[in-house]
């Protein structure tokens, strides 16, 4: 069955860049699928970031686009999270997740997720 | 893009059962038939229970059901049992490839 972890730097400085990787197992990325990351800042709900596919075709959210790259390494089976310019508002805890076909808002597996701090 | 309204808070008695509403927009929720529900406990990923308004995935018990009505969907948790307890959280699509989710209700299983 398909597994998904999160994992990257709890702790990042503002105006810094957050890097997250989430590695897949048990399904090879490169055979289909699309793939997402969702935050949950603390206390409050969730936010879609953005959507790839193994090709490398990707969607973000509007409000993020500026800030966000997503990109995948099939070669590694993982798919990554880069954030710039980080403020406190960047402060979640944030989740790797697998994509339901079809469906732009349907993910079906979640990674346990990892929380990022962003303070000085 | 706007999140999803959803009411803080919904409770119900065991056996009982319970409504949580999603209200968004003719761009989001009343533009398309694609909202997902989660549920979520503390501490804890969100589970994926319901696609396409009210569509169950495999797994997930048929105490939980789906519909929607112009700009607002709804999620109903019928037979409340005590692990219902949990956050839920609705989502929609809102075009052009975009997601967009819900505020969030807490239930309490009085």
């Amino acid at each position: 069955q398909v597994q998904l972890q999160a994992s990257g730097p709890g702790l990042v400085k503002p105006s810094e860049t957050l890097s997250l990787t989430c590695a897949v197992s048990g399904y090879s990325i490169s055979s289909g699928y699309y793939w997402g990351w969702i935050r949950q800042p603390p206390g409050t709900g969730l936010e879609w970031i953005g959507t790839i596919y193994h090709s490398g075709s990707s969607y973000y959210n509007p409000s993020l686009k500026s800030r966000v790259t997503i990109s995948v390494d099939t070669s590694k089976n993982q798919f990554s999270l880069k954030l710039s310019s980080v403020t406190a508002a960047d402060t979640a805890v944030y989740y790797c997740a697998k994509r339901y076909p079809g469906y732009h808002d349907a993910f079906d597996i979640w990674g346990q997720g990892t929380m990022v701090t962003v303070s000085s | 893009q706007s999140a999803l309204t959803q009411p803080p808070s919904a409770s119900g008695s065991p056996g009982q059962s319970v409504t949580i509403s999603c209200t968004g927009t003719s761009s989001d929720v009343g533009g398309y038939n694609y909202v997902s529900w989660y549920q979520q406990h503390p501490g804890k990923a969100p589970k994926f229970i319901i696609y396409e308004v009210s569509k169950r995935p495999s797994g997930v018990p048929d105490r939980f059901s789906g519909s929607k009505s112009g700009n607002t969907a709804s999620l109903t948790v019928s037979g409340l049992q005590a692990e219902d307890e949990a956050d839920y959280y609705c989502s929609s699509y809102a075009g052009s490839n975009n997601c967009v989710f819900g505020t969030g209700t807490k239930v309490t299983v009085l």
